[in-house]
């Protein structure tokens, strides 16, 4: 079956820091990949997707690019901000027709300190 | 405003007594789904609807129930709840497929089984 696996958390940097959060896939087909954001208190969000090989999905100053040799979905930022500070699930749907599930990661905490 | 809205957002009752979670989408998606959050695991499936009256299983749909009878609502029904249900539950929706729609979240309702 499909599944996701994250780098474990927690993660704490300083402000400003480099930031990568690992995601690699197993999955059948030619599955579309995401990045979901979960704030404290809050329901998940779309952070990026990217839906075939080699394609970049980007958004808020995140990045992620889809490497199918690798199936891995990397999450990166050039500079975070205390206003980062979540919990980052990667997430993937198999695009198999009729068959609509998405698989999430077990998620990554990460938080930024001033 | 476009939103899933839940209900209830928290709620502790005791073993066997049958409950609902309401989830309503006011954004005329096609697409809901219901995740359970337990720490350590992510987010996993229950069950999901790709349009009225159609639904199927999800990871984990063991105790649970759903129903699709009208567009915008999806409740989640069990029948005789049982501690291992304690968790935090998130509806969702989305425009269509999974592959090419991100998913909206509501805010979660945490449920305790005693």
């Amino acid at each position: 079956g499909n599944s996701v696996t994250q780098m474990e958390g927690p993660v704490t940097l300083s402000e400003e820091a480099f930031l990568t959060i690992n995601c690699t896939y197993t999955a059948t087909g030619y599955p579309s990949l995401f990045w979901y954001v979960q704030y404290p208190g809050e329901g998940l969000q779309l952070l990026l997707k990217a839906t075939k090989a080699d394609d970049k999905g980007s958004n808020k100053g995140f990045e992620a690019t889809y490497r199918k040799e690798t199936t891995s979905f990397h999450l990166e930022k050039g500079s975070v901000q205390v206003s980062d500070s979540a919990v980052y699930f990667c997430a993937l749907s198999d695009g198999i027709f009729g068959n609509e599930k998405l698989t999430f990661g077990t998620g990554t905490r990460l938080t930024i300190i001033p | 405003e476009a939103q899933v809205t839940q209900n209830p957002r928290y709620l502790i009752t005791v073993t066997g007594k049958k409950l609902t979670v309401t989830c309503s989408q006011n954004m005329n998606h096609e697409y809901m789904s219901w995740y359970r959050q337990d720490p350590g695991l992510g987010l996993r499936q229950i069950y999901y609807s790709m349009n009225v009256e159609v639904t199927d299983k999800g990871d984990v749909p063991e105790g649970y129930k759903v129903s699709r009878k009208e567009k915008r609502n999806f409740p989640l029904i069990l029948e005789s709840p049982s501690p291992n249900q304690t968790s935090l539950y998130f509806c969702a929706s989305s425009l269509g497929r999974l592959s090419n729609q991100p998913q909206h979240f509501g805010d979660g309702t945490r449920l305790s089984i005693l």
